[in-house]
């Protein structure tokens, strides 16, 4: 079974920080890998979208990147700002027809002023 | 921009008492997803349905669980009867489900049970 673990599980930092989340995984046939973000008590918003054929992909101040081979991915957050408090999810995809996400515990991060 | 959308968006209930939550996937997406989320924990599969047919339940709890997706289009879970350990965000997932292999999931703002 797929294991997904984010290090850390939380992190506190002041505003304009570079800050960079973890996420490492057991089995590396995977199809692709997401990054999503998740407000208290709300649903999930995706951010980035890694196919397994590639290493990285950037969105705004968001870059993530991918090495499949030692099952690891980060998510670099540029600049951070209080608005990007929140829970970050990662999740693998193995790309078969069920097409099931495996999902980490999250890294809890708060921006403060 | 088109969204999932789920109801309710809480539910406090009894233990024993039976609760359904509502799914309504966004419009042409084949694919629906229900995950359970318990606090401070990632999203785990429960059932996913490929038009109405269900292609994956192997961690849905069948002895009080049961998901349904008569037209094809949206969708009910259902619990009966509730335990204290349902108490969960349950969050509806979306996919175009066009491709015969994995897409992006497009989330709901989930359900939050809590079973008392």
């Amino acid at each position: 079974k797929q294991e997904v673990t984010q290090i850390p599980a939380a992190l506190s930092v002041p505003e304009g920080e570079n800050l960079v989340l973890n996420c490492s995984f057991t089995d590396s046939a995977i199809y692709n890998l997401q990054w999503f973000r998740q407000d208290p008590g709300k649903g999930l918003t995706s951010l980035l979208l890694i196919q397994s054929s590639q290493r990285e992909q950037t969105s705004g101040r968001l870059n993530a990147s991918l090495d499949k081979s030692s099952g690891r991915s980060t998510l670099y957050i540029a600049a951070s700002q209080p608005g990007d408090s929140a829970t970050y999810l990662c999740a693998v995809d193995r790309g078969s027809t069920l097409g099931r996400l495996y999902f980490g515990r999250g890294t809890q991060l708060t921006v403060w002023p | 921009e088109a969204e999932v959308a789920q109801s309710p968006r809480y539910k406090i209930t009894e233990k024993s008492q039976a609760v359904a939550f509502w799914c309504d996937p966004i419009s042409g997406h084949a694919t629906l997803y229900w995950y359970r989320q318990i606090l401070g924990q990632g999203p785990e599969l429960l059932v996913q349905f490929q038009d109405e047919s269900v292609v994956d339940d192997s961690q849905l709890p069948k002895d009080r669980f049961s998901a349904e997706r008569l037209k094809g289009v949206d969708s009910t879970l259902k619990i009966q009867p509730a335990e204290l350990g349902d108490s969960a965000m349950y969050l509806c997932a979306s996919s175009l489900g066009t491709s015969g292999i994995s897409e992006t999931q497009y989330f709901g703002p989930g359900t939050r049970l809590l079973v008392l």
